[in-house]
């Protein structure tokens, strides 16, 4: 079955500079969310997008925003990057409809702030 | 605000014993509650869900959960542990009530299957 791709799957950057991280939801699904896992943590929750527009906002920092586009593919813009904001990211997809509530996640992107 | 408590960093059992994990949430109605497991650079793979009806609910693997509602606890469970069982483990819960979708996960559970 097809399942969430995100690319790129690592991504090293310096201070400063800025990232683009990408999703593509399992086919069919409306609802994408992006989730932030610093090292040793539990995911934290940043935004979700429902029919391309925000649905849920949580701890999303002012430089990071996201859209979700006429395909549903996602895309997390991230600016001014810090140390801190080295961590995975994941992805996850869902649909109102049918298999209801459950998120299924993508292989998370691993992001490298030097 | 929805919060849950995973009392646990890590649990050890043997192979072929049954396994616990446990799970505890608050939230202000009522729960969609979900487990979740993590191997090494991997994603979130989902287990179970508790959404509604029977407080018993199987997953993949042979896990499977009991919902206490008067005990706020979701407790994973596996008859016999495998040693590939060994992960993270995470229980997460939305609040159906709130309409906002996000999970909330617990710190998480390091279960170790030895040999």
């Amino acid at each position: 079955a097809a399942g969430v791709i995100q690319s790129p799957r690592h991504l090293i950057k310096e201070k400063r500079e800025t990232a683009t991280l990408k999703c593509y939801p399992i086919p069919r699904h409306d609802t994408v969310y992006w989730y932030q896992q610093g090292p040793g943590q539990d995911p934290q929750f940043l935004i979700s997008f429902y029919e391309k527009m925000q649905s849920d906002k949580g701890s999303i920092p002012d430089r990071f925003s996201a859209q979700q586009f006429s395909d549903y593919h996602s895309e997390l813009n991230m600016s001014s990057l810090e140390l801190g904001d080295s961590a995975l990211y994941f992805c996850a997809s869902s649909t109102p409809s049918g298999d209801q509530e459950t998120q299924y996640f993508g292989p998370g992107t691993r992001l490298l702030v030097l | 605000a929805q919060s849950v408590a995973q009392p646990e960093d890590q649990v050890n059992v043997a192979e072929g014993n049954p396994l616990t994990v446990k799970c505890t949430y608050s939230v202000s109605g009522n729960p969609y509650l979900f487990w979740y497991v993590q191997y090494p650079n991997r994603g979130l793979q989902f287990l179970l869900k508790y959404i509604t009806g029977d407080n018993l609910v199987k997953g993949s693997y042979g896990f499977e959960a009991e919902f206490n509602k008067s005990q706020t606890s979701f407790h994973l469970k596996k008859p016999s542990a495998l040693v590939s069982d060994s992960a993270l483990y995470f229980c997460a819960v939305r609040d159906r009530n709130t309409g906002f979708q996000k999970l909330v996960f617990g710190t998480g559970t390091r279960l170790l299957v030895s040999p």
